[in-house]
């Protein structure tokens, strides 16, 4: 029983550059988080979403930070023009649907930004 | 604005000893509480959930929630090396809320 996979574990994009971080909940589960970890921060909500909806984004930046979960395939985090203080860590979380109320992480996706 | 707040730390414990760890959160709406253990470069592993006043003991872990103090805890018994990490309280409404975590508290367990 697969946990909640991210991948890539490690991505280096330039300034400017677009990156996607991509997140499959576990099976069995139909609710989707991401947070963002700086360093030396706390992890900070970003999103949440089910399939094919954003349900909550009170956490997102207002400009170049997207994220999407389609009724086929995982959800994809993309935060287009990449500047350095977007370098951090971005974990996705998931929950089942009969205790929506429980987030198991994922191993997340480091990002640095050169 | 919703807040957690936890002692950074570092928190040094002896191996045996009972670790205490705190928390206090501002919202008094909150009504589902956790507590997640992250070793450094890794990811939060969840170790504790609690929803209603009192205590709740699993193993050498036990959580307490006081609503009206707005205070919720995490002993850990018979601590052991492997149990040096960081700690993150986390809070949320309930229902499928997004959690607003604390940073964390760093604990140091003593051989």
């Amino acid at each position: 029983n697969a946990g909640v996979m991210q991948n890539p574990r490690h991505l280096v994009r330039r300034r400017g550059q677009e990156a996607r971080l991509r997140c499959s909940p576990m099976k069995g589960h139909s609710h989707v988080y991401w947070y963002r970890q700086l360093p030396e921060e706390g992890l900070k909500f970003m999103v949440y979403l089910q399939k094919e909806n954003i349900i909550d984004e009170s956490g997102m930046p207002k400009e170049r930070f997207s994220a999407e979960f389609p009724k086929e395939g995982p959800s994809i985090l993309r935060i287009q023009q990449v500047v350095r203080g977007d370098s951090a860590a971005y974990f996705c979380a998931s929950s089942p649907s009969w205790d929506s109320r429980v987030q198991y992480f994922g191993a997340g996706t480091r990002l640095s930004v050169l | 604005q919703k807040e957690v707040e936890q002692n950074s730390g570092p928190l040094s414990v002896p191996e045996g000893a009972i670790a205490s760890l705190n928390c206090t959160y501002s919202d008094r709406g909150s009504q589902s509480f956790f507590w997640y253990r992250q070793y450094s470069g890794k990811s939060p592993e969840l170790i504790m959930s609690i929803y209603s006043n009192g205590d709740k003991e699993d193993g050498r872990f036990t959580a307490q929630l006081n609503k009206a103090s707005q205070y919720v805890s995490l002993l850990i018994r018979d601590s052991q090396p492997s149990d040096s990490a960081t700690y993150l309280c986390a809070v949320s409404g309930g229902g499928a809320d997004g959690l607003t975590f604390g940073k964390g508290t760093h604990l140091i367990i003593q051989p």
